[in-house]
């Protein structure tokens, strides 16, 4: 079985510092692994993912993440974070062994980053 | 139309009733999810169709619950006799190709309250 961790539910940042999202996660063999951002009243949107290869992901709008395997972890991360960051986040897996298309996501952190 | 596209957005039905949620996927993709977010959660996957072939239905969480997409296009996600518990946000995805690794394009999202 697949499945995510985010372990925060809420994350406070000052703007211009840098943020950190948690996500580990627990397969049965090599994960894919994805984040997406919720905005309100909007749908999903993809920001990054994690294939092979770098283990130093860059995404859309500034944003990276660390693929750790001895950790199983696949933290967000953004060097200075912006108010219209605020947002709900997603982290998601695909196992490769399994042959499932399905994505499971965690249940979310909300990021909160105050002017 | 460029992005994915759900209706009706709000749905308010009566404990016992049937409701169809309708998706247009972007055109040419072949692969389509459906996922249910309760409130607080993370999506949890329903099914998968490649094109026009519903590949994986392992998530639908009773017989109640028949998607279809006869086309390869249009999908259309159906609950018979609504409970109360059914009551969240429908979200389908599309895909641009059947792997492993490609990002999911959301629509809003179709929300469902069962009273």
């Amino acid at each position: 079985a697949q499945s995510v961790a985010q372990p925060e539910d809420q994350v406070n940042v000052a703007e211009g510092n840098p943020l950190t999202v948690k996500c580990t996660y627990s397969v049965s063999g090599n994960p894919y692994l994805f984040w997406y951002v919720q905005y309100p009243n909007r749908g999903l949107q993809f920001l990054l993912k994690y294939i092979t290869g770098d283990n130093l992901v860059k995404g859309s709008y500034g944003f990276e993440a660390e693929f750790n395997k001895s950790q199983t972890s696949f933290h967000l991360k953004k060097p200075s974070a912006l108010v219209s960051d605020s947002a709900l986040y997603f982290c998601a897996v695909r196992d490769q062994g399994t042959g499932r298309r399905a994505l499971t996501f965690g249940s979310g952190t909300r990021l909160q980053v105050q002017p | 139309g460029a992005g994915v596209s759900q209706s009706p957005r709000y749905k308010v039905a009566k404990r016992g009733q049937d409701v169809a949620l309708r998706c247009d996927p972007i055109s040419g993709h072949v692969s389509l999810f459906w996922y249910q977010q309760a409130l607080g959660q993370g999506p949890e996957f329903l099914t998968y169709f490649q094109n026009e072939a519903q590949l994986d239905k392992s998530g639908l969480p009773s017989d109640r619950f028949f998607a279809e997409r006869p086309e390869g296009s249009v999908s259309t996600l159906k609950i018979q006799r609504t409970q109360q518990e059914d009551s969240a946000v429908y979200l389908c995805a599309s895909s641009q190709l059947a792997g492993y690794t490609g990002e999911l394009f959301f629509g809003e999202g179709s929300r469902l309250t069962v009273l």
